[in-house]
């Protein structure tokens, strides 16, 4: 079975500074999808960032972007100028390639954004 | 408005209720999914409808019975629930086939008292 450890169950990152956060997960399988979404007070979970196992490159959307280490079985989050709005819980989650593919998600980090 | 939408936003219920919980997507998403969440544990999936059909069922007790009457539509119906399932329920949608990630609703908060 799939697991997803997030290590670090609070981060702290100064508003317009950059903060990483940590993702390891397992999987036997050679192709997959990783994602990272965050969940604000309000409790949507909306998709932050989304990268497929086959590709090296890493992801990047705006001031998110991601380290994928898929020998490592790693895929951190990195914020660049962190705004007030970012802060948040910040779930990493697996996904296989079948059909109507489960998510699984880690434990989550949360994100405070100080001035 | 994200797409997904679930209703009651908050709902609290005696142990011997019945109560139902309501999904509603209009992405023409083909694949729906309830999740439950409790303070500082990961997101536990309970059931998965593929094309209107369940495809899982993580083991989740009787007294929690999914519905899907169509692509669009998912309800959870609640009866006699013990107070430790008390969690936030959250509904998603997504297409069956490759893995664009899911789109989630904003949940319903349950307290069973």
């Amino acid at each position: 079975a799939q697991t997803v450890t997030q290590s670090q169950p609070e981060m702290s990152v100064q508003e317009a500074e950059t903060v990483t956060l940590s993702c390891t997960y397992d999987t036997s399988e050679s192709d997959y999808y990783l994602f990272w979404y965050k969940q604000p007070p309000s409790r949507q979970m909306i998709l932050v960032i989304r990268q497929e196992a086959y590709k090296q490159q890493n992801a990047t959307e705006n001031r998110f972007s991601v380290n994928f280490q898929k020998a490592a079985k790693s895929f951190s989050l990195k914020i660049s100028d962190s705004q007030l709005g970012d802060a948040a819980m910040y779930f990493c989650a697996y996904s296989g390639t079948g059909t109507a593919s489960k998510l699984t998600f880690g434990t989550g980090t949360r994100l405070q954004v100080t001035l | 408005e994200t797409g997904v939408t679930q209703t009651p936003r908050h709902l609290v219920m005696g142990m011997t209720n019945k109560k139902s919980l309501k999904c509603e997507q209009h992405l023409g998403h083909n694949a729906m999914y309830w999740y439950k969440q409790s303070a500082k544990k990961p997101l536990e999936l309970m059931f998965v409808y593929s094309l209107e059909e369940r495809v899982e069922n993580n083991s989740v007790p009787s007294r929690f019975s999914p519905e899907c009457p169509n692509s669009s539509h998912l309800f959870l119906h609640l009866h006699t629930l013990q107070p430790e399932d008390s969690a936030l329920y959250l509904c998603a949608s997504s297409q069956v086939e490759g893995s664009g990630g899911y789109t989630f609703g904003s949940g319903t908060r349950l307290t069973v008292v």
